[in-house]
């Protein structure tokens, strides 16, 4: 069964820490993306990548950086973590980027 | 860019009703068309995908939706709604190297 693993679930950090979200997807897929979800809002795309070393801005990416070293896992990191980049972030892989996109359980980050 | 509408936030029915969930997509295209369910805690689980030919397309757990051109819809439809459908659904559209998605309805089951 293809999967998309998230690290953690829950995360509690503190305002200006450096904080690393990672993901890793079994299905070699070249389309890696890390959402926002907020209520309301729905899904936000922060950043997607679509192959080793390549990445580009989504829709809100400010205070955001990725990093895509190898193929399967593609990470998230918040610079320096501020009060309201506290929600749920879902990550997800495709084969294309108009094709379905298969998502992790998300991780929930509170920061303090 | 294309974009996609759902007009319902919130919808309740009860345990046993039918349900439809409105989906309206903004696209010059064919567009393809995905809806996805997402439970609490959970990421989103693809639940249909609509691509090319039966404008009527069967998914998972029961559900169908309808692809209606004229009318740019892609609405999610199931005939008789359990309480373990109690979730939030979300509309995408894909096309032109993107994809979009709705900002989700909430479903309430009542018992």
């Amino acid at each position: 069964d293809v999967k998309v693993t998230q690290s953690s679930r829950y995360l509690v950090k503190r305002t200006g820490e450096k904080v690393f979200l990672e993901c890793v997807q079994d299905m070699d897929h070249e389309n890696m993306f890390w959402y926002r979800q907020d209520p309301g809002l729905g899904l936000r795309l922060i950043y997607f990548s679509y192959d080793v070393k390549m990445k580009e801005k989504g829709d809100i990416p400010e205070g955001y950086s990725v990093s895509r070293e190898k193929k399967e896992r593609f990470s998230l990191i918040l610079e320096s973590a501020s009060t309201n980049q506290t929600s749920m972030y879902l990550c997800a892989s495709s084969s294309r980027r108009s094709q379905p996109q298969h998502f992790g359980d998300g991780t929930r980050l509170s920061i303090l | 860019a294309q974009s996609v509408t759902q007009p319902d936030i919130h919808i309740t029915v009860s345990e046993g009703a039918s349900l439809e969930l409105r989906c309206n997509y903004s696209y010059g295209a064919t567009p393809y068309l995905f809806w996805y369910v997402q439970s609490p805690g959970q990421g989103l689980q693809l639940l249909l995908k609509y691509f090319s030919g039966d404008t009527l397309v069967q998914g998972i757990k029961g559900f169908e939706a309808e692809f209606k051109r004229s009318q740019s819809s892609f609405n999610l439809r199931k005939p008789s709604v359990h309480w373990s459908d109690a979730a939030e659904y979300f509309c995408a559209v894909g096309g032109n190297n993107d994809m979009r998605f709705g900002a989700g309805t909430r479903l309430t089951v009542k018992p």
